[in-house]
Parts: C-alpha cells; sequence; structure tokens
C-alpha cells in the first residue's frame, strides 16, 4: 500500500460511454501524475497538476479531461474513447518544492478496457 | 530531451542467485534522480531504490544495490539472493531534479523471472 489509491480497479466501457477514474492520495503531496501504460510501450506521460495547477498536458487528445479539485484528490474524465485508448492508467503524486521535486508514489491503477 | 534505455527485455536468475540488470540514460543536466521500479502481476508500481546523482555513494536497500556510473550514464540493479516474490517487470525511470512538477522518463523494463 502506498498511500495512493484509484478507483475503479477495473473498467469496460463503449466508444459513446462518459466515465470518469479517480486518484486519491493519502501523502500530503502536492503534486499528482497520470500517466497510461499500454502493452509493449513505455509509461507515457499524459498529465502533471502541480499545487493545483495544471502544469503539463502531453499532447493527450481532448477526449480525457482531467480535473483536480484539490491536492489529495485528482480525475480522469472519458468521453468517447477509443479502442486503441484501452490501457492501464496509472495515477501518481509526489511532494514537490519550487525548486525541483523527488520521488513519484503511485497507486494501483485502472485497468481500462475500450469495446 | 531526456531518454533512458534498458537493453535486456527478458532475465532470469535461480532463487538465492544473483542478477543484475542494465539501464543507460542521457541528459545534459547534472542533478537528476535515478529510480528503479518494479512492477509484478498486480500491475502496482513499487519504488525499489533511489539515487541522487550528486550523490557519489550507490545506494543500496536491503538485498537491491545499484551500480551509479554518473560519467558512463549507466545506473544497473544488483538483486541478491534473489526470492520468488521479486519476479516482475523492473523499470528503470529518471527524474530531473531542476524543475517542480517535471516527469518520470522510463526506459521498456526488463522482465525478471525466478526459477525455484
Amino acid at each position: 500500500e502506498t498511500g495512493v489509491t484509484q478507483t475503479p480497479r477495473h473498467l469496460v466501457m463503449g466508444m459513446t460511454n462518459k466515465k470518469s477514474l479517480k486518484c486519491e492520495q493519502h501523502l500530503g503531496h502536492n503534486a499528482m501524475y497520470w500517466y497510461k501504460q499500454s502493452a509493449k510501450k513505455p509509461l507515457e506521460l499524459m498529465f502533471v497538476y502541480n499545487f493545483k495547477e495544471q502544469t503539463e498536458n502531453n499532447s493527450v487528445p481532448s477526449r480525457f479531461s482531467p480535473e483536480c479539485p484539490n491536492s489529495s484528490h485528482l480525475f480522469l474524465h472519458l468521453h468517447t474513447l477509443q479502442p486503441e485508448d484501452s490501457a492501464l492508467y496509472l495515477c501518481a503524486s509526489s511532494q514537490e518544492q519550487r525548486g525541483g521535486g523527488d520521488t513519484q508514489y503511485f497507486g494501483p491503477g485502472t485497468r481500462l478496457t475500450v469495446l | 530531451a531526456q531518454t533512458v534505455t534498458q537493453s535486456q527485455p527478458e532475465m532470469s536468475v535461480q532463487e538465492a542467485e544473483t542478477v543484475t540488470l542494465s539501464c543507460t540514460y542521457d541528459t545534459s543536466e547534472s542533478d537528476y534522480y535515478l529510480f528503479w521500479y518494479k512492477q509484478p502481476p498486480s500491475r502496482q508500481m513499487i519504488l525499489v531504490i533511489r539515487q541522487e546523482a550528486y550523490k557519489q555513494q550507490n545506494a543500496t536497500e536491503n538485498r537491491f544495490s545499484v551500480n551509479f556510473q554518473k560519467a558512463a550514464k549507466s545506473f544497473s540493479l544488483k538483486i541478491s539472493d534473489s526470492q520468488l516474490g521479486d519476479a516482475a517487470m523492473y523499470f528503470c525511470a529518471y527524474r530531473s531534479k531542476e524543475t517542480s512538477g517535471s516527469r518520470l522518463t522510463f526506459g521498456e523494463g526488463t522482465q525478471l523471472t525466478v526459477n525455484p
């Protein structure tokens, strides 16, 4: 248990559905991240929220919409996804300082299947 | 941009033996972190060990140790007395220390099998 939880753990959705992934960290961290892990590919960073502000969007399609209402919670809203979006979505958090960052701790992931 | 390379897609080791996983990286920065993460079949990404670039001493965590060669940009992981529970995908990762909220750059991973 790393102190980062994700729900749901598994999600199957059709291409026309709208769903949301939730991440919560209990570590008192101030930065949160969404990563995508597809089969046979390195982990790809999707979004970064640093001090609750989105500081990076790694050219992610608009059908993925992040939301960070506070420093402990991070959502990923999904809409009109494609089958190639099927992957493991990992959330992470870290404690950042203005001059730099440190270790990122990961949640267990949400396994997403788009039919 | 930084890159991380793991040249061994798969490795195997006998239980109780020692195995070394390789990692090289490319960066123009002088201050950064390097990590090894383990991802077992449960898919949870677990931190194994962390190294700060400015520390010359190699990091050690129980049976896990690293050989950090900054000039060569090499960061290998040694697992001693391998156990069945060590079987997992191992990822080497780089992170800038100079920028707040910076990304982790991961290698492609090495799948480690431990044979009883």
